[in-house]
């Protein structure tokens, strides 16, 4: 079956540092892979979407990676602040038709 | 455009009771999906729509959850009767094709 592994527990980084999480899969040839912030009381936020042909994706301090060949994501925050504290969920997606199914998140903690 | 809405926020009733959860998607947007999230199980698909037509049920957990979607701006996720093990936050999603989700807020759903 279809299983998605994101770091169970939770990430503590110091304010500063770039803060590196996981996603790894299984049994999902992903056409994309897209990822998103959760803050607590509060829904899911859309941050970044990459392509299976797409190695690397940047949007200001975030940068994702898509290794199909692992079968694994990764999440980085660069010059982490404490207002990135959060849950970030990932969400590999087999077809553009298909609907995303969610790995249960990481939380991360950014320490001033 | 207000994002997606959802009421109620909060709802507690009792064992057996009827619960009516309502979602008004963003204006535009062909895809509605209904979550449930909880600590064990994190965000799981319920079911969702294209274009106000039901395309996957199979995560309702049983009978007593059913959803319908009338119009393109109004979704209900009904649960009849409702007991304890219902308890969760359950989120209304939306989307334009299969790019990012926009999330509501969620109805947190306390059943005694």
């Amino acid at each position: 079956s279809q299983k998605i592994e994101q770091n169970s527990e939770a990430l503590n980084i110091q304010e500063g540092k770039t803060a590196t999480l996981t996603c790894n899969y299984t049994n999902y040839s992903p056409a994309y892979l897209q990822w998103y912030r959760q803050d607590p009381g509060r829904g899911p936020v859309f941050l970044l979407l990459i392509r299976e042909n797409e190695k690397e994706k940047r949007k200001e301090r975030l940068k994702v990676t898509f290794d199909t060949t692992l079968k694994q994501s990764l999440f980085h925050i660069t010059a982490s602040q404490p207002a990135d504290s959060a849950t970030y969920l990932c969400a590999p997606a087999n077809s553009g038709n298909t609907p995303l199914v969610f790995g249960k998140g990481t939380r991360l903690s950014v320490i001033a | 455009d207000a994002g997606v809405i959802q009421s109620p926020r909060h709802e507690v009733t009792e064992m057996g009771q009827e619960v009516t959860l309502r979602c008004k998607p963003i204006s535009g947007h062909d895809y509605l999906f209904w979550y449930r999230q909880t600590m064990m199980r994190g965000l799981e698909l319920l079911i969702y729509f294209n274009n106000n037509v039901p395309i996957d049920d199979s995560g309702m957990p049983e009978d007593r959850f059913s959803a319908k979607m009338p119009n393109a701006s109004f979704s209900t996720l009904k649960i009849q009767p409702s007991e304890p093990r219902d308890s969760a936050v359950y989120f209304c999603a939306s989307s334009l094709g299969q790019a990012g989700y926009t999330f509501g807020s969620g109805t947190r759903l306390t059943v005694v």
